[in-house]
């Protein structure tokens, strides 16, 4: 059972619009949130995070909000940009202490078109 | 990235060789993790270890085994390689002695694995 899923495999933007990727989680244990960003034939990289106890959190272009009611989180990027263009994972944690075992969402690919 | 190396970066074998996949990292961090990249299920953690000679079971641990001996290096090694384990292997590295747990995993480029 996927405990994150998101459930769009792929978004296509204007350059300049806003970007909006879905995330949703069913364990009401997961008390951290993390996006990452992953361009082909390198490694995931961090992108922005938010702790459960708060419902947004900004850096920058980047803005993810959580809903915890809904057990959804969603990333905003604005103005999107062609770098912007990437596979982008939602992952949540039980816990930051110690081990961070996260668990991924199967992945979203943002194309922004120019 | 964040001293992270993997190696090989790809590789090729037969099914039933065994095969051992390397991570070193240059930064001291305590814990190291294994995950494997598979369309439609995102990343996926096989294994992972918090000390020399500590490890523990991921969501997706069997058919792998993991050491580690150094702070710097951990090892996954399948056995006898499976079709089913093709799959591109991620290292990452979180725990930074000193600062807080909130430093997020960072990850190497992967190593590239197909079993033939």
């Amino acid at each position: 059972d996927q405990q994150v899923k998101q459930n769009s495999p792929s978004l296509s933007v204007q350059e300049g619009r806003i970007s909006i990727l879905n995330c949703d989680y069913t364990n009401s244990m997961f008390d951290y949130f993390l996006w990452y960003k992953k361009y082909p034939a390198e490694g995931p990289t961090f992108l922005i995070s938010i702790s459960s106890i708060k419902d947004k959190n900004e850096d920058g272009r980047f803005t993810v909000f959580l809903n915890k009611s809904a057990k959804h989180l969603s990333l905003h990027i604005v103005p999107s940009q062609p770098g912007d263009s990437a596979v982008y994972f939602c992952a949540a944690i039980p816990t930051r202490q110690g081990a961070q075992k996260l668990v991924f969402g199967q992945g979203t690919r943002l194309t922004i078109n120019p | 990235d964040a001293g992270i190396t993997q190696s090989p970066r790809h590789k090729v074998t037969e099914t039933g060789t065994p095969v051992t996949l390397r991570c070193h990292q240059t930064e001291n961090h305590r814990y190291m993790y294994w995950y494997r990249q598979d369309p439609g299920h995102g990343l996926r953690l096989i294994h992972y270890s918090y000390g020399v000679k500590d490890t523990d079971k991921g969501e997706v641990s069997d058919g792998y085994s993991v050491s580690r001996s150094k702070t710097e290096d951990f090892l996954l090694t399948l056995e006898s390689a499976t079709s089913s384990q093709t799959s591109v292997y991620f290292c990452a590295i979180s725990g930074i002695p000193g600062q807080g747990a909130e430093q997020p995993q960072h990850f190497g480029d992967g190593t590239r694995l197909s079993i033939l």
